[in-house]
């Protein structure tokens, strides 16, 4: 069946790096991805949704400028938390759809744990 | 645009007894409808999925789900829940164009021993 790859799984880092989370479709071209965001105990916030070449849509709330995600091939989007701080701790997961009118649901990656020291 | 409620935010078991978790959702047409379970510190795996026909859904790890437009309701039920099936399960709704998927806020399940 269809896999997405998310890469890192795990990562910890100092307060005003900057993060990079791949999100890989592996069998199929992933024409739409999306970001979502998880606080603990809780659902799944969509961030943005990015077409493959074009600007991503971002959600009402949530800063274009701190969290920039790419999705420069049909096959790869990248989310890049940018100067990241403790509040930015959180768990992140993509999913990448082929788009349209799919008969396939969304196909999730593994999520990422990100832990701003 | 459509919405998910489930109800239960928390829910307690013992093992080996039945399990109903309800999903209630809001759209204007018939959605598809989908149930994820999420062990800890996991990622999202599907467990069952509905677009149309039959409206009972037989998913893996022997959960099912039936969809009654008339309830708008997509409940999920497995008859003999393991200490295995305790994390949090959400459900989700998708229109009919393959986008806007809405997760619900989740239900945690407990399993006693």
């Amino acid at each position: 069946g269809a896999v997405v790859s998310q890469h890192p799984s795990r990562v910890i880092c100092k307060s005003g790096t900057s993060v990079k989370i791949e999100c890989r479709s592996l069998d199929f071209q992933a024409t739409t991805m999306f970001w979502y965001r998880q606080f603990p105990k809780k659902s799944l916030m969509l961030m943005a949704t990015s077409n493959e070449g074009s600007k991503a849509t971002y959600e009402q709330g949530v800063e274009k400028d701190k969290f920039l995600i790419n999705h420069a091939s049909l096959t790869l989007s990248t989310l890049t938390v940018t100067s990241a701080h403790p509040e930015d701790s959180s768990f992140y997961i993509c999913s990448a759809s082929p788009g349209g009118l799919s008969n396939q649901p969304q196909h999730f990656g593994d999520g990422t744990r990100l832990s701003i020291l | 645009a459509q919405s998910v409620t489930q109800p239960d935010i928390h829910i307690t078991v013992s093992e080996g007894a039945s399990l109903e978790l309800r999903c209630n959702y809001s759209y204007g047409a018939t959605p598809y409808l989908f149930w994820y379970v999420q062990s800890p510190g996991q990622g999202l795996q599907l467990l069952l999925k509905y677009f149309s026909g039959d409206t009972l859904v037989q998913g893996i790890k022997g959960f099912e789900a039936e969809f009654k437009r008339s309830q708008s309701s997509f409940n999920l039920r497995k008859p003999s829940v393991h200490w295995s099936d305790a994390a949090e399960y959400f459900c989700a709704v998708m229109d009919n164009y393959g986008q806007n998927f809405v997760f619900g806020p989740g239900t945690r399940l407990s399993v006693l021993p």
